[in-house]
This record gives C-alpha cells, structure tokens and sequence, in this order.
C-alpha cells in the first residue's frame, strides 16, 4: 500500500525559508524509474506544480520558482525533503507531495497535504 | 491564469451526463502531451480519476470516462450522483515551458 505524508510548520514568518518532509511508503525511491513530485495549491486557487526528484538523484523545478526551491532524498529514510526560501504572504498554501507513475507524466498516488501559512 | 483552461463550474441534475473541457495547445495536448484529471473532494487531497487521456485506475467507477483530440480534451460524467460535487482539474505537461501544468479547475454541482 502507498501512502505519503507531508510535515513541517503551519506557520512561516515572511522571509523565511520553508522546510517539508515528505514520508512515504510502499515503494523505494531507489527503484530505477521512480519519482516523487511536490505541487502546491492556493487557498481557493488551482494547483501548480513546484519539483521533482528522480530515482536516479535527477531534479526538475519549476521555471517560475526555480530560484527558491530546492528537493533532496534520503532513499533510506523513505523521505524527501522540499525547501523554500524567501517565503512570502502569496506562498501560502497547502503543499502536497505526490508520486509519479513510473514512465508515465501523471501523479497516482498523493500525500493529504500541509497547510503552510506565511504570516508575521 | 493556468495554461490548461477549464470551465470554472459546471452542474447537473442526478443521473444526467456533464462534461468538463479542458482547453490546451500546441506545447501540451498538440505535442502529444496526454491529459490526466483529478477529482478533489472538499478538504481532501486530489485523487487520480483519468490517466493518459481514458484510462481509470482501479476503483474508479465507469462512469467517469475521459477523451483527447488536438490541442482539446474532456472528462465525462454520466449518472451524475451527489458524491460527484467536487472540483475536477485536468494536468498534462507543457514542453515549451518545461512544467507539469495544470487546469484552473472545475466545480461540479449536483442539483
């Protein structure tokens, strides 16, 4: 069985750098074709993608984002660690973490989520 | 402004059939790009409905089905039931920007 659950602070101070954990189960990251993805969602608003971390040790960002955003792995934790720095009022959002199907461009399993506030 | 553009509501009575459209272009559906969709439920995470355009995954009723043609696809519900009331969106992959894009987003209402 997958599943994947996101941790770290609900709330952020503005300039602050943010840190997720995503802690998954029921498959490795290690496993050649596997990849994991962060994606965020506004209050109200619509979904966007942030990264991605590859088995392989690969990583993809955002082009909007890609300044701020950093994605790493510990395969022998079972976790993958998002970082955001300089977060400002418009981060605020719930983050999800979610798997990608292997060889495929869609997301099949997702973690329910942390709502981050960015607030002083 | 989301790069895949859907409806932001569409309603029905129960039993009847909607459709969600999603709105792309040369640089996602047109280049070949499938479209997935995702079914939110209020205060819940999304959840796979539709994969590579008309695929369901397992334990996905077969009412929900899904279609692609050029830069356009949809997704279908037909016997629309109350837990249907959520919000849809469509995703695919835009080469020109190098990003997993997304749907604005759909509201499903069940009259």
């Amino acid at each position: 069985q997958v599943t994947l659950k996101e941790s770290g602070p609900a709330l952020v101070q503005p300039t602050q750098t943010l840190t997720l954990t995503c802690t998954f189960s029921g498959f490795s990251l290690s496993s050649s074709g596997m990849r994991l993805t962060w994606i965020r969602q506004s209050p109200g608003k619509a979904l966007q993608w942030l990264a991605r971390i590859d088995w392989d040790d690969d990583k993809f960002y955002s082009r909007s984002l890609k300044t701020r955003l950093t994605v790493s792995k510990d395969s022998s934790k079972n976790q993958v660690v998002l970082t955001m720095t300089n977060m400002g009022p418009v981060d605020t959002a719930t983050y999800f973490c979610a798997r990608i199907r292997d060889g495929g461009y869609f997301f099949d399993y997702w973690g329910q989520g942390i709502l981050v506030t960015v607030s002083s | 402004q989301s790069v895949l553009t859907q409806p932001p509501s569409v309603s029905g009575a129960p039993g009847q059939r909607v459709t969600i459209s999603c709105s792309g272009s040369s640089s996602n559906f047109g280049a070949g790009y499938d479209v997935h969709w995702y079914q939110q439920l209020p205060g819940t995470a999304p959840k796979l409905l539709i994969y590579d355009n008309n695929n369901r995954p397992s334990g996905v009723p077969d009412r929900f089905s899904g279609s692609k043609s050029g830069t356009s696809a949809s997704l279908a519900i037909t016997g629309l039931r109350a837990e249907d009331e959520a919000d849809y969106y469509c995703q695919s992959y835009d080469t020109s920007l190098s990003d997993w894009v997304f749907g604005g987003g759909t509201k499903v209402t069940v009259l």
